[in-house]
């Protein structure tokens, strides 16, 4: 079965500093993974996506994350941190083959950005 | 134009009551989804469905029903509602279900709280 860790419940970063938010995957075969924000009483939005193309993508707002198969890794970065950043953040793995078919959601990391 | 919208956005209620939230989406999908997100910001997929066709239920309570009279459409019914039942569900839609990279667009939530 697939999975998601989120290993930080909560980053705090200041402005204009690089952001790093880390999460593990598990999968029994080559998973397509995604990451998603949500802002304040807002909906979920896409920020990128992984299919097994280019390990290194890039999304939206000038957030970007590297697929590392070794390390069952997908951190999410952003070179510096901008105050509409501060969302709460989800990695997501999804369970194509699985009986679910579906996205499973990691348990979010609540990015706060200090001016 | 809203790609995935709800109504309404926000809900009370009393326990034991009946309630219906809706959700359309104008993508021309082929899967809806419902998911709820509980008070730790944690998402758990409930339904999907795909050409009218229940695809997964998760061990959700049969008190939760899932009806979508078309394909642009997936309402989620809610008999005897309970304390538990508050939480902010989220309607999403996919091109299909089951594809590797099986993006899914959200809609902006509703927020149901049970009194």
């Amino acid at each position: 079965a697939q999975s998601v860790t989120q290993l930080d419940s909560h980053v705090s970063v200041s402005e204009g500093t690089p952001v790093l938010l880390r999460c593990n995957y598990s999968s029994s075969y080559s998973p397509s993974l995604f990451w998603y924000v949500q802002h304040p009483n807002k909906g979920l939005q896409l920020l990128l996506k992984y299919t097994s193309a280019a390990t290194l993508v890039k999304g939206i707002n000038g957030f970007e994350a590297e697929f590392k198969k070794s390390e069952t890794s997908f951190h999410l970065t952003k070179p510096s941190a901008h105050m509409s950043d501060a969302a709460e953040y989800f990695c997501v793995v999804s369970d194509y083959l699985g009986s679910q078919g579906n996205l499973i959601f990691g348990k979010g990391t609540k990015l706060s950005v200090k001016p | 134009d809203t790609a995935v919208s709800q109504t309404p956005k926000y809900l009370v209620t009393q326990m034991g009551n009946d309630k219906s939230i809706k959700c359309e989406q104008n993508l021309g999908h082929d899967t809806m989804y419902w998911y709820k997100q509980d008070s730790k910001k944690f998402l758990k997929i409930m339904f999907s469905y795909n050409n009218k066709e229940l695809i997964i239920n998760e061990t959700v309570p049969n008190r939760f029903s899932p009806k979508s009279p078309d394909k642009a459409h997936l309402n989620l019914h809610i008999n005897s509602l309970e304390l538990g039942d508050s939480a902010v569900y989220f309607c999403a839609s996919s091109q299909d279900y089951g594809r590797k990279n099986n993006e899914q667009f959200f809609g902006p939530g509703t927020r149901l709280t049970v009194l």
